[in-house]
């Protein structure tokens, strides 16, 4: 079973801290993704990367960085973090690029900016 | 641009009961799509998807879904419904990237 786990389920940050999110998966999937869910809105993508050091801007990057160095490691960086940042973030992965191939989900850390 | 739309924020059925989970999409081309389920707490997990061929298609949990090419419709149905089944469904599209709906809760009582 292919496995993806992110570093914490819960987090609590104050209003203009730096905040990492981290994400692994173990079936060596080349394509990674970060979400964020929020009720009636469905998943929104933030960033999204295809291989390594590797990333595409998704529909809602700003206020967010990402980092690629290792083909299982997908990081989300949350530059300072404002209270609409408030939000379910989802890290997923699939095999390859391309629309037939499902995706994988994490977790989900809940970020409460404060 | 490729969008999901469904229409319901929530169903409602009695356990032992036929469910049906509405997805409409819209997409140039031909389409990939998909179900997920999520539990409380959990992430999303991967039900079924369509990529070519039969229009029904089986997934896990005894779910199903059935293509509609005229009507862009993908809806989830299940013969008989289970209280285990209460969840939140996204359908999702994709071409390149992937689209979720918004989500539909489903509750199915005993």
């Amino acid at each position: 079973d292919v496995k993806v786990t992110q570093s914490s389920r819960y987090l609590v940050k104050r209003t203009g801290e730096k905040v990492f999110l981290e994400c692994v998966q173990d079936m060596d999937h080349e394509n990674m993704f970060w979400y964020r869910q929020d009720p009636g809105l469905g998943l929104r993508l933030i960033y999204f990367s295809y291989d390594v050091k590797m990333k595409e801007k998704g529909d809602i990057p700003e206020g967010y960085s990402v980092s690629r160095e290792k083909k299982e490691r997908f990081s989300l960086i949350l530059e300072s973090a404002s209270t609409n940042q408030t939000s379910m973030y989802l890290c997923a992965s699939s095999l390859y690029q391309g629309g037939s191939y499902e995706q994988y989900f994490g977790p989900g850390t809940r970020l409460t900016v404060t | 641009a490729q969008s999901v739309a469904q229409p319901e924020d929530q169903v409602n059925v009695a356990e032992g009961n036929p469910l049906t989970v509405k997805c409409t999409y819209s997409v140039s081309g031909n389409p990939y799509l998909f179900w997920y389920v999520q539990y409380p707490n959990r992430g999303l997990q991967f039900l079924l998807k369509y990529i070519t061929g039969d229009n029904l298609v089986k997934g896990s949990y005894g779910f199903e879904a059935e293509f509609n090419k005229s009507q862009t419709s993908f809806h989830l149905k299940k013969p008989s419904a289970l209280v285990s089944d209460s969840a939140l469904y996204f359908c999702a599209v994709s071409n390149n990237d992937m689209r979720f709906g918004a989500g539909t809760r489903l509750t199915v009582k005993p």
